[in-house]
């Protein structure tokens, strides 16, 4: 069964800073990674689809990147303002799609 | 092309009724899976389905819940004589197609059941 773990829960950085957020996974026989944002009461929001043939995806400030051998793939976010604050989810998609538990991320001005 | 369209926004069931949730996925799109998101946690899979078929069904209770997603018009998950602890939100997700593909999945804005 595919367990994904984000890490870390929560996170706290200025305005301005570079920061990186991890998800793992247990099976690395996926076809695609998929990370999402989620505003408080909200629904998700897509911001990177990796194929499982790909390394990396970017889009804007936002960087993705995918090793399947080591069941690693990170977020990076450039320059972090305030409306990134957000919690920022990674699914895992095989023959469904597990999600992390999430990292909540704010962004202090 | 509209997106994933989830009704109702809100629900409110007494003890014991029914809640019925519907989840139109985007066109073109054949693939569903459906979640729940408990307050201040993740998301937990509870079914995947195909159209008129379930493909995975793992995640979810096996008693008073059920899902269909018929050929025709959207998908549904039911869950018979609710209870206090199935308040939360459930999210509805659809893609084009299941795996082997890229298949970006794009999510409705939720359905928030409150039993009381």
């Amino acid at each position: 069964k595919q367990e994904v773990t984000q890490i870390p829960a929560a996170l706290s950085v200025p305005e301005g800073e570079n920061l990186v957020l991890n998800c793992s996974f247990t099976d690395s026989a996926i076809y695609n990674l998929q990370w999402f944002r989620q505003d408080p009461g909200k629904g998700l929001t897509s911001l990177l689809l990796i194929q499982s043939s790909q390394r990396e995806q970017t889009s804007g400030r936002l960087n993705a990147s995918l090793d399947k051998s080591s069941g690693r793939s990170t977020l990076y976010i450039a320059a972090s303002q305030p409306g990134d604050s957000a919690t920022y989810l990674c699914a895992v998609i095989n023959n469904d799609m597990r999600f992390g538990a999430g990292t909540r991320l704010t962004v202090k001005p | 092309n509209a997106g994933v369209m989830q009704n109702p926004r809100h629900l409110v069931r007494r003890r014991g009724q029914e809640a019925r949730l519907r989840c139109s996925p985007m066109k073109g799109h054949s693939h569903v899976y459906w979640y729940r998101q408990l307050p201040e946690e993740g998301l937990k899979f509870m079914v995947y389905l195909q159209k008129e078929n379930i493909i995975d069904e793992s995640g979810m209770p096996k008693e008073r819940f059920s899902a269909e997603f018929p050929k025709e018009g959207p998908s549904i998950l039911r869950i018979q004589q609710v209870v206090r602890g199935d308040s939360a939100a459930y999210f509805c997700a659809s893609s084009a197609t299941g795996h082997g593909m890229s298949t970006e999945a794009f999510f409705g804005q939720g359905t928030r059941l409150t039993v009381v």
